[in-house]
């Protein structure tokens, strides 16, 4: 069964550029979150879809945002990038809102 | 406000030397609580889901037990590859978002 694919896994983007980052969720699950992980603040929790519809959102600026697909496949985007945007974003997917979730390998972005 | 705590920081082991990891949570109604194992520079692997107080999982080297207001996730014999960072999390009733802690830094000397 295959996990969670996040694509890219590396990304250089220049402070004020814009940015997409995908994810493909384990086939089946409809659940899908996304965070964002420095060394300092840890995980944080951006946003989470289930069946196309934002469940619940974390407190992050209006910079980001994403969306899910009719195939459970979700996109977040980050606009007007900051250097403190720089991190690592995880997508994570669950067959429900309350279930374990599991993560992809990460998207490593860059801002410069 | 909801918030975890995970303690130490950063633990060092020789080989079979047995720890515990500390988790202490406050949530209003706790629906789940969820130990993860993170490499570096990967995503974090799913452990164990803990849903009451008194319940116990184990995997290999692993047990997991829960109490009301704290969890630990209790490393027996370990081995080199058992060196992560280990993540505690918790859902409450409230707001279904899951809260995250720092993690614990865990190293292995053979």
């Amino acid at each position: 069964k295959a996990g969670v694919t996040q694509t890219p896994r590396y990304l250089i983007k220049t402070r004020g550029q814009q940015v997409t980052l995908s994810c493909s969720p384990i086939s089946g699950h409809r659940s899908v979150s996304w965070y964002q992980q420095t060394p300092g603040q840890g995980l944080q929790f951006l946003f989470e879809y289930f069946s196309e519809t934002q469940r619940n959102k974390g407190n992050f600026p209006g910079r980001f945002s994403g969306r899910q697909f009719s195939n459970s496949r979700s996109e977040m985007n980050v606009s007007t990038l900051e250097l403190g945007d720089s991190a690592l974003y995880l997508c994570a997917s669950s067959s429900a809102v309350n279930t374990e979730a599991f993560f992809g390998q990460g998207t490593r972005l860059t801002v410069v | 406000e909801d918030q975890v705590t995970q303690s130490p920081e950063a633990l060092r082991l020789q080989e079979g030397e047995s720890s515990s990891l500390n988790c202490s949570y406050t949530v209003s109604g706790l629906r789940g609580l969820f130990w993860y194992r993170q490499d570096p520079g990967k995503g974090p692997e799913f452990l164990f889901t803990l849903y009451s107080a008194g319940e116990e999982k184990e995997k290999e080297r692993l047990k997991a037990t829960l109490t009301k207001k704290e969890s630990f996730l209790h490393i027996t014999a370990p081995k080199p590859e058992d060196s992560a960072t280990y993540l505690c999390a918790v859902q409450g009733g409230n707001n279904r978002k899951l809260i995250w802690g720092l993690g614990t830094s865990l190293a292995v000397n053979p």
